[in-house]
């Protein structure tokens, strides 16, 4: 299986409510990013977890990571129907200036009703 | 300072027909990265391209597939004789550097080939 995967692959909760969303990796990283997709558009950047980091925050989105567990969670709270999209995990496994990109999961698709 | 440039944004090609897809990075930025992303799928890395020079093509399939990134002027993703299965959405990104701990890939809009 792929480096990189988000759990879960579909979600739907009320306006207003927190939503949360697992990603977890096979391989050592350097970081670890979020991302996010609304339909037909380009990723869009949330936010970058560097591995010697375990929580972060911005706006209405908090990330953790657990390097120990090879997993990362993305929070947001109060979710808005703006914040129907798919979000995207990717590590960031480069050492050293290599070059192997970043790995991205099949994403989680979130749904904020109303 | 515009964002990652991608065009065109939907292109539709027949079969065996040439795909050339462009991408300008961020103002400042000398490191170009695409990635594919096929229906239903995340994102799979192709290449990583600095000015004049591909560091890392593993993700790029072997035939038909090609990337440069010239002095001058855009990033060209090039697909030789398209077949219905390169039909994806590209997106291109760029980075300021990378460095030990990376730093933030920007985004295109990507484009949609549609191979028909």
């Amino acid at each position: 299986s792929q480096q990189g995967e988000e759990d879960p692959q579909a979600l739907s909760i009320q306006e207003g409510e927190n939503a949360t969303m697992n990603c977890s990796y096979k391989t050592s990283i350097n970081n670890l990013q979020w991302y996010r997709q609304n339909s037909g558009r380009g990723l869009v950047h949330l936010i970058l977890i560097r591995s010697n980091e375990r929580e972060k925050h911005s706006g209405r989105l908090r990330v953790t990571l657990d390097t120990s567990k090879k997993s990362s969670s993305l929070l947001i709270t109060a979710s808005r129907a703006a914040d129907t999209a798919s979000y995207f995990c990717a590590t960031d496994a480069r050492s050293g200036g290599g070059a192997d990109g970043l790995t991205f999961g099949k994403g989680t698709h979130l749904i904020i009703q109303p | 300072n515009a964002g990652v440039m991608q065009n065109p944004r939907h292109l539709v090609r027949r079969r065996g027909q040439e795909a050339r897809l462009r991408c300008s990075p961020m103002k400042g930025h000398s490191h170009v990265y695409w990635y594919r992303q096929l229906p239903e799928e995340g994102l799979k890395f192709m290449v990583y391209l600095q000015k004049e020079n591909i560091i890392d093509e593993s993700g790029m399939p072997k035939e038909r597939f090609s990337a440069e990134f010239p002095k001058e002027g855009p990033s060209i993703l090039r697909i030789q004789q398209v077949v219905r299965g390169d039909s994806a959405a590209y997106f291109c990104a760029s980075s300021l550097g990378t460095g030990v701990f990376g730093t933030e890939a920007f985004f295109g809009q990507g484009t949609r080939l549609t191979v028909v």
